[in-house]
C-alpha cells in the first residue's frame, strides 16, 4: 500500500485566493483525519470523518474553511478565501475500524505545506 | 472536551542517557494513549501506544506508562542516541463510544535533542 497521498506537497498563493488540499485514505480505513500544524497551535484536528461522513467539525477555524469526502478514497479540505494565518502544515491521517487487530493507529500522509502571502 | 498536557516542552540529554516525557489528560473516558514521534519535515509516525486496561508497556528501548486514578502516562526512552532527536507527541483517545469515537486529543509535543 503507498500509505495516505496527499496533494500537493506544497502550495504558495496569495490572500484571498481559494486552496483546495487533497487526500486519499489507506484503502480499506474507514476513519479520516485533517489536522493543521503550526509552531504556535501544535497539532490542532480541525475534523474528521467515520465511512464518509463528517463526526466532528468542531475544529474547523471558520467558514471559510470546508471539508468533503464524496467517497472511501478521497477528501478534500477548501479554504476560501485564503488568508496568511492560514499558513501551516496540513496533514491527513486515515485509520481502521477499531475491531480489525484493536489498532488504533492513525497514519499520517505527508503533509501539505501551505503559504499564503 | 479532552485536553491533554505535555511536559517538558524540550528537552536535552546526552546519549546513553534515558529521557522520560510526561503527559496528564483530562477525561476519565479516555481508554487509549499512543504515542507519535515526528522528525523534522516529516509526518507523525506512532511509536508506541498503551490501552487502558495496561499499565505498562515496552518495547525495546521505549516504554509507556499509565495511571489512570492520577490520570497521567510517561514516555520512556532508554540509551538515547542522536536518531532519537525528534518532536514527540502524546495523545490520548475515547474509542469505547460517545461522540468523541475515535477522536485523537493530542499534547503540545516535546523537543527531545540527543547530544552524541
Amino acid at each position: 500500500d503507498a500509505g495516505v497521498i496527499q496533494s500537493p506537497r506544497h502550495e504558495v498563493t496569495e490572500m484571498g485566493q481559494e486552496v483546495t488540499l487533497r487526500c486519499k485514505p489507506i484503502s480499506g480505513h474507514d476513519y479520516l483525519f485533517w489536522y493543521r500544524q503550526t509552531m504556535m497551535r501544535g497539532l490542532e484536528l480541525l475534523i474528521y470523518f467515520n465511512n464518509n461522513v463528517p463526526i466532528d467539525d468542531s475544529g474547523m477555524p471558520e467558514d471559510r474553511f470546508s471539508a468533503k469526502m464524496p467517497n472511501a478514497s478521497f477528501s478534500t479540505l477548501k479554504i476560501q478565501p485564503s488568508e496568511p494565518r492560514d499558513s501551516a502544515v496540513y496533514f491527513c491521517a486515515s485509520s481502521p475500524r477499531w475491531w480489525i487487530g484493536l489498532s488504533y493507529e492513525q497514519y499520517f500522509g505527508p503533509g501539505t505545506r501551505l503559504t499564503v502571502t | 472536551g479532552e485536553n491533554v498536557e505535555q511536559h517538558p516542552s524540550t528537552l536535552s540529554v546526552q546519549e546513553g542517557d534515558s529521557a522520560v516525557i510526561k503527559c496528564t489528560y483530562s477525561d476519565s473516558a479516555s481508554n487509549y494513549f499512543p504515542w507519535y514521534k515526528q522528525e523534522l519535515g516529516k509526518r507523525p509516525q506512532l511509536i508506541i501506544d498503551i490501552r487502558s486496561n495496561v499499565g505498562e508497556k515496552k518495547d525495546q528501548r521505549i516504554a509507556v506508562t499509565l495511571n489512570k486514578t492520577a490520570k497521567h502516562f510517561s514516555l520512556h526512552i532508554t540509551e538515547t542516541q542522536p536518531e532519537d532527536s525528534a518532536v514527540y507527541f502524546c495523545a490520548a483517545s475515547n474509542w469505547a463510544g460517545g461522540t468523541s469515537y475515535g477522536k485523537l486529543t493530542f499534547g503540545q509535543g516535546t523537543i527531545l535533542t540527543v547530544h552524541p
